[in-house]
């Protein structure tokens, strides 16, 4: 079974500044696809980005972006330029075929 | 374009009674998933429909909870004779395909939080 961890519960950066969430993921597919969900004291999941595993590339959207090391099963995210509204959960979830898994979460403070 | 939706928002419900939770996916979408969120945990899969079809409901609980997706209509989660331990918020999100290209991502609802007293 597919598994994804979240290895950092809380992590905070200051307003202007970047930040990596960290995840990885156990899995013995070659094709399936990767995501970052944001969840806003709102409590609705907003999706972040999206990678395919078949793409080398990095999938990049606007301050964020994702370091995806296949070999390594990593799925980084990347938030640059950090604001007051990307106080959130942050959820890496995995899918296959429909399939999709979620980590534990990263509760992310950007401190003004 | 109206993004998924759910309802009730909130859903107060004594021990025994029954709850049910309604989604309604994207505008053309034709695939649905509920999930559920224990305080302070990541999202973890309940069960997928299709229209009038259960495609996999392995995470759901065999007793008590039922989910269907009718022809015409919002999908349904059902719980019946409620327990405090099911209190939890329940996500539905919607996808246009079933994978293998673009359109199989997963748009969410904003979530119904049933308390069970």
């Amino acid at each position: 079974a597919q598994t994804v961890t979240q290895s950092q519960p809380e992590m905070s950066v200051q307003e202007a500044e970047t930040v990596t969430l960290s995840c990885t993921y156990d899995t013995s597919e070659n094709n399936y696809y990767l995501f970052w969900y944001k969840q806003p004291p709102s409590r609705q999941m907003i999706l972040v980005i999206r990678q395919e595993a078949y793409k080398q590339q990095n999938a990049t959207e606007n301050r964020f972006s994702v370091n995806f090391q296949k070999a390594a099963k990593s799925f980084s995210l990347k938030i640059s330029d950090s604001q007051l509204g990307d106080t959130a959960m942050y959820f890496c979830a995995f899918m296959r075929d429909n399939d999709m898994r979620f980590g534990a979460g990263t509760r992310l403070t950007v401190k003004p | 374009n109206a993004g998924v939706m759910q309802n009730p928002r909130h859903l107060v419900r004594r021990r025994g009674q029954e709850a049910r939770l309604r989604c309604s996916p994207m505008k053309g979408h034709s695939h649905v998933y509920w999930y559920r969120q224990l305080p302070e945990e990541g999202l973890k899969f309940m069960v997928y429909l299709q229209k009038e079809n259960i495609i996999d409901e392995s995470g759901m609980p065999k007793e008590r909870f039922s989910a269907e997706f009718p022809k015409e209509g919002p999908s349904i989660l059902r719980i019946q004779q409620v327990v405090r331990g099911d209190s939890a918020a329940y996500f539905c999100a919607s996808s246009l395909t079933s994978g293998g290209s673009t359109g199989d991502t997963q748009y969410f609802g904003p979530g119904t939080r049933l308390t069970v007293l």
